[in-house]
């Protein structure tokens, strides 16, 4: 199984609301990484976790604020957003020893 | 943020017809990864490359880790139409632990039947 599942595939939200975004895989790997994508862009790393350790901060404004409270799931809380944020939000995992990276399906966020 | 030079930038090819794209960068990587990614969806993993020179197939997809560690090129054999969408190369580098996957700008591929 190399399925990575993110939650929801859609959000809408305020500059002004909290919503967050949730990553569950079950394939053992210990490293996380979040990816923001515009559209046409190529994926941007956000933020990489390592043992459930924060281990790289690609200097993400902190109005995003990852967590990883386990081996398996990996979260990203969203706070005062602004339009420019919209964009997908993409979830993977890899071995910590790297190798092949495997991506969910994103969130596709919009800011109003 | 570190992105990586892919080419050609968009490609409109004949059904049956064979496509090739490249990556390049200034910096070596440890690993090479090529991806094809749908409107609306996330990366799918095509093929993964550990060492200089190797060359790899899934299919009618070959890819190839360059000598120099700083390019990475990828075949794509008598397309389909469904062959159609960005295809993304990505070099993987850094510490372990703390590995980083850069990407590069991607290619867009379209199918004519």
């Amino acid at each position: 199984d190399t399925e990575v599942t993110q939650t929801p595939k859609h959000l809408v939200m305020g500059m002004t609301n909290k919503k967050s975004l949730k990553c569950e895989q079950h394939m053992g790997h210990r490293a996380m990484y979040w990816y923001k994508q515009k559209a046409k862009k190529p994926p941007e790393l956000m933020f990489v976790y390592s043992y459930e350790k924060l281990s790289i901060n690609e200097s993400v404004p902190s109005r995003f604020s990852p967590e990883c409270p386990n081996s398996s799931l990996l979260n990203l809380h969203l706070h005062a957003l602004q339009p420019e944020d919209s964009a997908l939000y993409l979830c993977a995992s890899s071995w910590v020893d790297g190798g092949e990276l495997f991506f969910g399906e994103g969130s596709r966020l919009t800011v109003l | 943020g570190q992105q990586l030079n892919q080419s050609p930038q968009s490609m409109f090819i004949q059904e049956g017809e064979d496509v090739s794209m490249n990556c390049t960068s200034s910096s070596i990587f440890n690993t090479w990864l090529w991806y094809k990614q749908d409107p609306g969806e996330g990366p799918v993993l095509l093929i993964a490359l550990y060492k200089a020179g190797e060359l790899t197939s899934n299919g009618r997809l070959t890819a190839q880790f360059g000598i120099t560690r700083k390019d990475s090129f990828l075949n794509i054999s008598a397309s389909i139409p469904s062959d159609v969408g960005i295809y993304f190369c990505a070099g993987q580098r850094g510490l372990w632990g703390t590995y980083k996957y850069i990407f590069g700008t991607g290619t867009r591929l379209k199918v004519l039947a």
